[in-house]
């Protein structure tokens, strides 16, 4: 099985800064990793698919970059929506795929 | 546009059985890779079971292996999950997810629907 690593694993930040989520999979996994963002209460949203590319309506403040075992999101100017949690998940190995643990983003 | 909706979760008690089933519309269901997803109170995301356009490959995590079985049914557009042996641990909202057919990314979600294994 493939284990992703996300660190780190809660970060307080404020509205402007600049803040990066990295994540490292157990074994090489090319360019097949996601990022989704969740809010309390609601379902996860895609927000980056195939480690860089940005999914449609997604604010372009958000990048990822990497591959094949580490990979890094990132959020450029942190506005107050983004407030949330963030998980990392590999899409290598389909239909068994795995998320990281999360990255639960505060506000400082 | 596209929809899954998930039904079937209620209050069961241990050891008992249920069945989840997803609903889905608004895109060529017989095209794409589907997944249970799941997420316990307070808790982070887990993947349950996944299974392949066909049918052809299906997987489970370890903590419902040999529990919980994936089908399909790609003439009427169903996801189920069939739960035996449901544990305490197995408490969680339970999300249908559906796979983009070039890298595989989960670009849609269900609502989930809530398990709850209490006596």
């Amino acid at each position: 099985d493939i284990q992703m690593t996300q660190s780190p694993s809660s970060l307080s930040a404020s509205v402007g800064d600049r803040v990066t989520i990295t994540c490292r999979a157990s074994q090489t996994i090319s360019s097949y990793l996601n990022w989704y963002q969740q809010k309390p209460g609601k379902a996860p949203k895609l927000l980056i698919y195939a480690a860089s590319s940005l999914q449609s309506g997604v604010p372009s403040r958000f990048s990822g970059s990497g591959s094949g075992i580490d990979f890094t999101l990132t959020i450029s100017s942190l506005q107050p929506e983004d407030f949330a949690t963030y998980y990392c998940q590999q899409s290598y190995r389909t239909p068994l795929i795995t998320f990281g643990q999360g990255t639960r983003l505060d506000i400082k | 546009e596209v929809q899954l909706v998930e039904s079937g979760g209620g209050l069961v008690q241990p050891g008992r059985s249920l069945r989840l089933s997803c609903a889905a519309s608004g895109f060529t269901f017989a095209d794409c890779a589907l997944f249970w997803v799941r997420q316990a109170p307070g808790k982070g995301l887990e993947w349950v079971s996944g299974i392949t356009w066909n049918g052809g490959m299906i997987g489970y995590a370890d903590s419902v292996k040999g529990r919980f079985t994936i089908s399909r049914d790609n003439a009427k557009n169903l996801l189920y999950l069939q739960m035996s042996s449901l544990r305490v641990e197995d408490t969680a909202l339970y999300y249908c997810a559906k796979a983009g057919t070039s890298w595989y990314e989960i670009d849609n979600w269900g609502q989930g629907t809530l398990v709850t294994v209490s006596s």
